[in-house]
């Protein structure tokens, strides 16, 4: 069927570290990919998206890239900020089944001063 | 700002008491989802419609009806509730014409005791 996989958290960063969240995907056709982001209290913001293999979203210095071959959509930011806080799910996109989307678990990242 | 509502925005309601929730929009979108949110589970749809009168059910229908007799409002209603519908429900629209792209009200906090 089709998920979606990311990696646990909490991640807890201190500012200015690297993030990446990790994500993978099963899918069948070729899905849009993306990734949302909830801060505390709120509701789902998009973050960035990609429509096909090898396009790379990027959104408020995150960054992450469409790849086929190993069915993943990692998310990356090179110096995490403490406003970064969040959480943050990755999601696919069913063109066929009414455009609904199909969300990993999320993954709560935490960054320390 | 996809001009997404949702009302009420918090609810707590007795086990086996009707809940219907209201998700309205003002872009005159045609496809328009409820999903809930529930710890470990990322988000998962509950119901979407794609036009007036038209619907169709998600992974995790069971316990829910929609409505939709006009473009801009989209109900959602707890027959009966049960405590297992504890949940924060998200309404969302999907942009079209090539973006294909969801954005989301700022839910729904609905407690069952």
């Amino acid at each position: 069927g089709n998920s979606v996989t990311q990696m646990e958290g909490p991640v807890t960063l201190s500012e200015e570290a690297f993030l990446t969240i990790n994500c993978t995907y099963t899918a069948t056709g070729y899905p849009s990919l993306f990734w949302y982001v909830q801060y505390p209290g709120e509701g789902l913001q998009l973050l960035l998206k990609a429509t096909k293999a090898d396009d790379k979203g990027s959104n408020k210095g995150f960054e992450a890239t469409y790849r086929k071959e190993t069915t993943s959509f990692h998310l990356e930011k090179g110096s995490v900020q403490v406003s970064d806080s969040a959480v943050y799910f990755c999601a696919l996109l069913l063109y066929n089944q009414g455009g609904k989307l199909i969300f990993g678990q999320g993954t709560e990242l935490s960054v320390k001063p | 700002d996809a001009g997404i509502t949702q009302s009420p925005r918090h609810k707590v309601t007795e086990t086996g008491t009707p809940v219907t929730l209201r998700c309205h929009q003002t872009e005159n979108h045609r496809y328009m989802y409820w999903y809930r949110q529930d710890p470990g589970h990322g988000l998962r749809l509950i119901h979407y419609s794609y036009g007036v009168k038209d619907t169709d059910k998600g992974e995790v229908s069971d316990g829910y009806s929609v409505s939709r007799s006009k473009t801009e409002d989209f109900l959602l209603t707890l027959e009966s509730a049960t405590s297992s519908q504890t949940s924060v429900y998200f309404c969302a629209i999907r942009e079209s014409g090539g973006e294909e792209t969801q954005y989301f009200g700022p839910g729904t906090r609905l407690l069952v005791l």
